[in-house]
This record gives structure tokens, C-alpha cells and sequence, in this order.
């Protein structure tokens, strides 16, 4: 059975601190990972992984993925309120294009 | 603008009702969604369709249909069979091709049932 697990589920900080997010996933088939941010209602896309080692950055977030060990984290440096959010990791596979399988999520808190 | 939209925002169901969830989007995607979320829960897939007039099982599809007659839009139901249906319901849709996974959502439904 494919699955995806994050850790922690849930995180507390303050603003200015700086968070790590994990994914880890046991998978056949897979193509890449993705991370998305569910602030409210629609999960809007952040990073798409396909290749181990490479980081993507977007601002104060960024990426990685370890093929290797069947993981990635997420960061999320110098935190503010509207990081506040749920974080959710997905893999999607080679087959049943378009398919995807998402872990529980990380709901962050940033306190001010 | 082009996007996903869902309707109705909220819907409230009597034990024993079917009630249809609109999803359309004008993206021209070629495939379409239905995800289920429960609090503190992420997003499990219920159905999904790559072309019009196709569809598949996802991993709880028990008490839900779907039909994908048209190509931007991709319908809904749960049935009196769905024992559990109160939860917030996503549909997305994306685009099929080589290099991108990415999904889009539409800004979801939340069943109630009373």
C-alpha cells in the first residue's frame, strides 16, 4: 500500500523562527513530490521534486528531496503570521497518470 | 479568469438524501478530482477522471458517483450509501503532460449531514 507520512503534525512557533517540515513516503512507482499550502480552503501549489539533491526555492521557502532515503523536507525560514497554514506533501506516480497520494499534513501556527 | 469553481460553498443533507457537488473548471484540463478532507486529516481521493466519459475508483469511492460528460465538468454524489459524508470536499484538475504534477483546487465544499 502506497503511503505518505509528515511530521509533525502540528508546530508552534513564533515569528522569526525558522521551521523544518518532513515527508516521508514508501511508494511504487513514484515520479515526483509536491508541497502544497491549504491556508483556508484550496491547497495552492508550492514545489514540485522530481530529482534527489537539488534544492527549489521560492523566498523564504525552500525544498529538497532525498530519493535515497524516500524523504523531503521543507523550510521555512524567518516566519510570519501568514505562514499560518496547513502544509501538505504529495507523491505522484508513474502510472494512473495524474494520480496523487497525499500525507496528513503539517498544520503550522505562527505566533506573533 | 480562469480557475476551478465548486458549488455550493456549504450543503446540508438529511440522512437518507443524494446530494450532487458541481466542479467546474475552464482551464482545459484534461484530468479532474474529487479529494475528501476530515479534520486533522489530509486529502484522500475518492474518484478521478483522465478524459471524458472515463473514470476511476480512487481509494474511497464506496457511496460516491461521478460522471465526466463534458470535459471542464466533473460532478459529485454522495449517495444514502455513505455512512460517514460530513467533510469538506476539494475537486482539482490538471493537466496531463510530461513534467508537470501539479494540481489545481477549487475552493470546496462542506457537507453536512443532519
Amino acid at each position: 500500500e502506497d503511503k505518505v507520512v509528515q511530521s509533525p503534525l502540528s508546530l508552534v512557533v513564533h515569528e522569526g523562527d525558522t521551521v523544518t517540515l518532513n515527508c516521508s513516503y514508501e511508494v511504487t512507482n513514484f515520479r515526483s513530490l509536491l508541497w502544497y499550502k491549504q491556508e483556508k480552503k484550496a491547497p495552492t501549489f508550492l514545489f514540485m521534486l522530481t530529482s534527489s539533491g537539488i534544492e527549489k526555492k521560492s523566498g523564504r521557502l525552500s525544498s529538497i528531496l532525498d530519493k535515497k532515503e524516500l524523504s523531503s523536507i521543507l523550510n521555512i525560514t524567518a516566519t510570519q503570521t501568514g505562514d499560518s497554514a496547513i502544509y501538505l506533501c504529495a507523491v505522484a506516480f508513474n502510472t494512473n497518470a495524474g494520480k496523487s497520494t497525499f500525507g496528513d499534513g503539517t498544520t503550522l501556527t505562527v505566533k506573533p | 479568469d480562469g480557475g476551478i469553481t465548486q458549488s455550493p460553498k456549504y450543503l446540508f443533507r438529511k440522512e437518507g438524501q443524494n446530494v450532487t457537488l458541481s466542479c467546474e473548471q475552464n482551464l482545459n484540463h484534461d484530468a479532474m478530482y474529487w479529494y475528501r478532507q476530515d479534520p486533522g486529516q489530509g486529502l484522500r481521493l475518492i474518484y478521478y477522471s483522465q478524459i471524458v466519459n472515463d473514470f476511476q475508483k480512487g481509494d474511497i469511492a464506496e457511496g460516491y458517483s461521478v460522471s465526466r460528460e463534458k470535459k471542464e465538468s466533473f460532478p459529485l454524489t454522495v449517495t444514502s450509501a455513505q455512512k460517514n459524508p460530513t467533510a469538506f470536499y476539494l475537486c482539482a484538475s490538471s493537466i496531463l503532460r510530461q513534467g508537470t504534477d501539479t494540481q489545481y483546487f477549487g475552493p470546496g465544499t462542506r457537507l453536512t449531514v443532519l
